[in-house]
């Protein structure tokens, strides 16, 4: 079955921009985990979210927010783009939420966001 | 809050050898999970291998297997009869029950032919 499908493969916006990302997951997985990879900060957890529902949030500031939709696809949008946010963006997604039953999540190949 | 440490930056085996990645993390829950994943060139992220925390066997996986030290907090991973392929970065992460999951710097292996 297809993976995890995340789209653009590569973005660039200049500043003060906003930008919206997508996700589709694995067929009847209903759980969708976005992260942020940099090179300083490493890997870090932006949100979680299962059923249409936000589960979890990491330490991001409000310009980062996402969505699910019923069909499980998830987006993130991150408004008024700042230098720092340039970075690869992660989404994985599992069967059920993290924390409960199956853990096991699966990668998409991320989203190169530069911002100029 | 909890972190997870990984004090080895970058580490380079020859191949068919053994090399270990070490893992190292802080937290007060007692029951959790604990994973490392592998980054490939591709930038995939590859789950190799998972323990929880109320489980004392290490778990294995085929060429990959943990040292799960509890009270020390430790999760290294180790590879056996390492491969070209095997060259990536390799993440532990941490989750509490929560499903808040924290993530270690990475270590970068290569491995030489």
């Amino acid at each position: 079955k297809a993976g995890v499908t995340q789209t653009p493969r590569y973005l660039i916006k200049t500043r003060g921009q906003q930008v919206t990302l997508s996700c589709s997951p694995i067929s009847g997985h209903r759980s969708v985990s976005w992260y942020q990879q940099t090179p300083g900060q490493g890997l870090q957890f932006l949100f979680e979210y299962f059923s249409e529902t936000q589960r979890n949030k990491g330490n991001f500031p409000g310009r980062f927010s996402g969505r699910q939709f019923s069909n499980s696809r998830s987006e993130m949008n991150v408004s008024t783009l700042e230098l720092g946010d340039s970075a690869l963006y992660l989404c994985a997604s599992s069967f059920a939420p993290t924390g409960e039953g199956n853990t096991e999540a699966f990668f998409g190949q991320g989203t190169r966001l530069t911002v100029v | 809050a909890q972190t997870v440490t990984q004090s080895q930056p970058e580490m380079s085996v020859q191949e068919a050898e053994t090399v270990t990645l070490s893992c190292t993390y802080d937290t007060s829950e007692s029951n959790y999970y604990l994973f490392w994943y592998k980054q490939p060139p591709s930038r995939q992220m590859i789950l190799v291998i998972r323990q929880e925390a109320y489980k004392q066997q290490n778990a294995t996986e085929n060429r990959f297997s943990v040292n799960f030290q509890k009270a020390a907090k430790s999760f290294s991973l180790k590879i056996s009869d390492s491969q070209l392929g095997d060259t990536a970065m390799y993440f532990c992460a941490f989750m509490n029950p929560a499903g808040d999951m924290r993530f270690g710097a990475g270590t970068r292996l290569t491995v030489k032919p």
